[in-house]
């Protein structure tokens, strides 16, 4: 079945560095979903892909959509303490079936 | 308001009984979702359905169980199968089946003692 796969499980990040994480699909995907969940928290909807190649900024953060509609990218640059939380990714393919990677959970270092 | 409600929001069962999590939404949405969410190990997905009296088995189906009489509706049952129910558990519902983004509820912590 469907897997969706996140690394780094962990990011410690001085502020005002910049990091990426990465997601990857066993499949080829519909679209790919980010969200972030603060701690205590529950995920936030943050931006989807669905177009391949697709690149979408918010402000500090990049996401961007690979070629072949498997694999996908966040990048945040410029890091502040109000990036803290876990960030997941998360795919569909076929069907309504929205899977999520383990997520990449960020700290920072004032 | 809108939105999606889980109660309660902390809950303490002895182990081997039965405990029912409860999953409400008006906001319309045909899809919901049941997510289990352990420390590293992301959300996994439990079970899902796009409308109702249909629901598909997720990847941890195992030891749960789920209904789906009413559209705004979607309680989930952690059975005494379930060899390690303690966890935190989210439910989530999208306008058209992951199309479009996830609304997620506050979460259930579940703790079997």
């Amino acid at each position: 079945g469907q897997q969706v796969m996140q690394i780094p499980q962990y990011q410690h990040v001085q502020e005002g560095e910049d990091f990426t994480t990465y997601c990857n699909s066993s499949t080829t995907l519909s679209n790919i979903q980010w969200y972030k969940q603060r701690p205590g928290g529950h995920p936030v909807f943050l931006i989807q892909l669905v177009k391949s190649g697709e690149v979408k900024k918010q402000k500090r953060l990049t996401f961007q959509f690979g070629e072949a509609k498997k694999n996908s990218s966040l990048h945040i640059t410029a890091t502040q303490t109000t990036d803290v939380g876990t960030y997941f990714c998360a795919g569909r393919s076929n069907d309504y079936k929205l899977s999520f990677g383990a997520g990449t959970t960020v700290t920072v270092r004032a | 308001d809108g939105g999606i409600t889980q109660s309660p929001k902390y809950l303490f069962r002895k182990e081997g009984q039965n405990v029912t999590l409860s999953c409400e939404q008006n906001l319309n949405h045909d899809a919901m979702y049941w997510y289990r969410q352990d420390p590293g190990q992301g959300l996994r997905l439990i079970y899902y359905s796009q409308i109702v009296n249909d629901f598909q088995k997720g990847d941890i189906a195992e030891g749960y169980s789920v209904s789906r009489e009413k559209k705004e509706s979607f309680p989930l049952t952690v059975t005494s199968a379930q060899k390690n129910p303690t966890a935190f558990y989210l439910c989530a519902s999208s306008i058209d089946g992951g199309r479009t983004e996830a609304f997620f509820g506050q979460g259930t912590r579940l703790t079997v003692v």
